[in-house]
């Protein structure tokens, strides 16, 4: 079946731009995170959805951030007003339900901020 | 001090090799231990997640957890030329997963 999907796989903006990068997640799962990775870094939590309800939020960086999932579907990750240091792979990954290990992720959208 | 520490290699091994590659953790909430395998360009995929101490094998692939010294490993027997890739480790409390920074695995023909 689909795997988690993202688009677009690539962005390039200018500084001070607002973006949006969208997430399918599999089909029937509840669950929805999105991470940030670094060059030459793991993945870092940024917020956990379940349902249609961020049930954490807590690694989000800052208020720049903001993400939704109005139909406890397909998420929409949203950054105001970019800065360089937001350039990075934005991940985001699905599981069956909340507390399950196995994290299923898509291919990430890398991000460059000009 | 990061909850998760990872040495980042890079790892170069000829094929055949044992490998083995290792994470730490300094936080005894941790639940899960998982480890997941990364192409460059493409998402993590898990190999194998572990909850108690102990050994669990799968295929060529053996994850080992040492609670009592918030210690994790990974063995790789018969590296293949394909298992070039990097490896992350994660842990979790709940629904927060922890990341290592990844080891860069190159297995040479």
């Amino acid at each position: 079946g689909a795997g988690v999907s993202q688009t677009p796989s690539n962005k390039v903006t200018e500084k001070g731009k607002y973006v949006e990068l969208r997430c399918d997640p599999i089909s029937g799962h509840t669950a929805l995170y999105w991470y940030r990775q670094s060059l030459g870094q793991g993945p870092e939590f940024l917020i956990y959805f379940q349902g249609t309800g961020a049930a954490d939020d807590s690694g989000l960086p800052n208020d720049r951030f903001f993400a939704v999932r109005p139909e406890g579907s397909v998420s929409t990750l949203k950054i105001q007003r970019t800065e360089r240091g937001d350039s990075a792979v934005y991940l985001c990954a699905s599981s069956l339900s909340p507390g399950a290990n196995e994290q299923f992720f898509g291919p990430g959208t890398r991000l460059t901020v000009l | 001090q990061k909850e998760v520490e990872q040495d980042p290699g890079p790892l170069s091994v000829p094929e055949g090799a044992i490998v083995s590659l290792n994470c730490t953790y300094s936080n005894s909430a941790f639940q899960y231990f998982m480890w997941y395998r990364q192409y460059s360009r493409k998402g993590p995929e898990l190999l194998m997640y572990t909850y108690s101490s102990g050994n669990k094998e799968d295929g060529r692939f053996t994850a080992q957890v040492d609670k009592s010294s918030k210690y994790i490993s990974l063995f790789i027997r018969d590296s293949q030329p394909s298992d070039s890739a990097t490896y992350l480790c994660a842990m979790n409390t709940g629904n927060q997963f922890y990341f290592g920074t990844g080891t860069s695995l190159t297995v040479i023909p």
